[in-house]
Order: structure tokens, then C-alpha cells, then sequence
């Protein structure tokens, strides 16, 4: 079955500062989920991705794709205290996605 | 609109009881999938229901069952309760082929002493 590595497992980051975080499969990604969750609360969808080497952009966050389509990375731009959570990646298994596997999530603090 | 929707939000069971929780879906959606996630861990899948039907099934025991209803409302139904199945349990519910994106609920937070 597909597994999903994701590092840093958590982060600290002071506001205004860039942070990165990745992604990594064991099979090929046939689609790549992007999640936000607040402690204890439902995931919030933040970006998809299916193409090797694609890469989207939505305020201030951005999330790439590699050309294997193994590994995503997540990129926050200026980091603010609204971005603090837990960032989880997801992977679809088959092009007709049901079944998501999800890495353990990587937990962002934002000091002031 | 209304996104997906799960009630309760809390629950308290104690270890041998059943319990029943719910899940409306998204507008326009026709799939609900249901997972579960442990403190510290990501959501792991337990099963998707489509036309009423279980499309695919996760990892679990046949403890945890479900349902789909015609309004694509679902209900996920978990017996003879342990512990380790304190968790939360989220819905999230899709438009069925091609890689739609999935959308969750708040999760029900169960609990079981």
C-alpha cells in the first residue's frame, strides 16, 4: 500500500518567515492533496495537484509536484499567525480516486 | 451552501456500546467517504459509499459499518465499542469519478471509556 513521509513534523517559524514543507510517496502520486486542519477540527482543502512537474499558487502559499510525481513540497511565503495548524498531504492510489492516504501531518507554530 | 455536515460533534460512549454517527454531504455531491484519525495521526480511511452501495473498504473490522440513503446522506455505525476507537471521525463527501476533490466535515469526536 501507498505511504506518505512528511517533514518537518512540526515547525516554528517566527511571522514573516519562509517555510517549506515536504511530501514524500513510495508508489508514483496519480494525485496529490494539500490539507489544512485546526487542532481537533475537519480538514480544510487547500490545493490539488496531478501533473509531473505542476505547481499552483493561492495567496501566499504554494505547492509543487516534481517531475516523478514522488514528492510535493509546500511553500508559505511571509509566514502570518493564520497560517499556524496542521498541513496533511494526501494521495490518491488510482486515477479514479476513492481511498485517500494521508502522511501524519506537519504541525506549523507562527510567533509573533 | 451548505458544506458537509456531521452530527454530533461530541460523543461519550463507554467499551461494548454501539454508536451511530452522521453525515450530509456537500450540494451536488454523490459520494461520502468516511476516516478515522487517531491523536497525532492523519486520517486513515475506512470505507466510501456510492449509490447507496460500499465502494471500497479500508483497513477495519467488521465493527464498523455504514450506509448510504437516495439523498446521499450517510451514516457510519461502529459496535461493541474499545477503546482505541477514541477517536475523531471525519466525512467527507465528492462527486464520484475522476479525481474530485474531496471535502470534510468538522468530525465527530467520539470518546470511549
Amino acid at each position: 500500500s501507498q505511504e506518505l513521509e512528511q517533514s518537518p513534523q512540526s515547525l516554528i517559524v517566527q511571522e514573516g518567515k519562509n517555510l517549506t514543507i515536504n511530501c514524500t510517496s513510495s508508489k508514483t502520486l496519480y494525485g496529490l492533496y494539500w490539507y489544512k486542519q485546526k487542532y481537533g477540527e475537519g480538514l480544510i482543502f487547500l490545493m490539488m495537484l496531478q501533473k509531473g512537474g505542476e505547481e499552483k499558487s493561492h495567496e501566499k502559499i504554494t505547492a509543487k509536484l516534481d517531475e516523478k510525481k514522488q514528492q510535493s513540497s509546500l511553500h508559505i511565503t511571509a509566514s502570518q499567525p493564520s497560517h499556524a495548524g496542521i498541513y496533511l498531504c494526501g494521495a490518491a492510489e488510482m486515477i479514479t480516486a476513492s481511498k485517500l492516504t494521508f502522511g501524519t501531518g506537519t504541525r506549523l507554530q507562527v510567533t509573533l | 451552501d451548505a458544506g458537509v455536515t456531521q452530527s454530533p460533534t461530541h460523543l461519550i460512549k463507554t467499551r461494548g456500546q454501539q454508536v451511530t454517527l452522521r453525515c450530509s454531504p456537500k450540494s451536488g455531491h454523490d459520494t461520502v467517504s468516511w476516516y478515522q484519525q487517531a491523536l497525532g495521526q492523519g486520517p486513515q480511511f475506512i470505507f466510501q459509499y456510492y449509490e447507496e452501495e460500499e465502494r471500497q473498504r479500508g483497513n477495519f473490522p467488521d465493527r464498523f459499518s455504514g450506509h448510504q440513503f437516495p439523498n446521499y446522506s450517510s451514516e457510519l455505525n461502529v459496535n461493541a465499542l474499545l477503546l482505541g476507537d477514541s477517536a475523531l471521525y471525519l466525512c467527507a463527501s465528492s462527486q464520484q469519478g475522476g479525481l474530485d476533490i474531496q471535502y470534510f466535515g468538522a468530525g465527530t469526536r467520539l470518546s470511549v471509556l
